[in-house]
């Protein structure tokens, strides 16, 4: 089956500026995930989406950063404006619902911000 | 959600049994206890899953004592390519946000 689909997957840009990733998860996988890794850390959870709602967005710093799951599906995770501390990887991970869930994740976008 | 606490790093030569321990002493009735690994440049990869006692598939065996506050992944016989951080989570029930520590970054020498 196909995997989790992100794009672009490099991205670099000035301070200030405006950016934007795009996530297209597995066909089916209700459940979906919005990650920042910053290098040399583990992933750090910025939003969950189930189905078109919000399941949790407690670490999504919501005044430069927002994300949307239209229908359900692909989903958008938008940084304006973008600090230099936001350089980091952009991972997208979607799962089934459920207690045995296990999440599949994107090959992500690296973020430069200069 | 159960906080995980798990070594930073661990060396390991080719061909040795690895074993990494992640205590979760406040792990809830309801949690399970899944692995991921996750190689430079890709995002993580789910090892396994379980819930108490063992669990073995393919790649690693999960064992979990009856009180569940702790969890062993093995990797038998690891080689080069097994070098990579591994996470240990706890929750994953129902719509429990998947949260990632610090990960333990294992290092396979020749």
């Amino acid at each position: 089956e196909a995997g989790v689909a992100q794009s672009p997957r490099y991205k670099i840009i000035e301070k200030r500026q405006s950016v934007a990733f795009w996530c297209n998860p597995i066909s089916g996988h209700a459940t979906l995930y919005w990650y920042q890794q910053i290098l040399g850390q583990g992933p750090k959870l910025l939003i969950q989406f189930q189905n078109n709602g919000v399941v949790d967005d407690s670490q999504l710093p919501k005044d430069r950063f927002s994300a949307e799951r239209l229908k359900g599906v692909d989903s958008t995770l938008k940084i304006q404006p973008a600090k230099l501390e936001d350089s980091a990887v952009y991972l997208c991970a979607s799962s089934l619902v459920g207690q045995f869930a296990e999440a599949f994740f994107g090959q992500g976008t690296r973020l430069t911000v200069v | 959600l159960a906080k995980t606490t798990q070594p930073i790093s661990m060396d390991s030569y080719e061909g040795q049994e690895v074993n990494i321990t992640c205590s979760h002493n406040n792990i809830a009735t309801n949690d399970y206890i899944t692995w991921y690994q996750q190689f430079p440049s890709q995002g993580p990869r789910f090892i396994i899953q379980g819930y108490k006692t063992k669990v073995t598939n393919e790649v690693a065996s999960l064992f979990i004592p009856a009180d569940r506050k702790s969890s062993t992944l093995s990797l038998p016989r690891v080689s080069l390519s097994d070098t990579a951080v591994y996470y240990c989570l706890v929750g994953l029930s129902g719509n429990t946000p998947l949260v990632f520590g610090k990960g333990t970054r294992l290092s396979v020498i020749a």
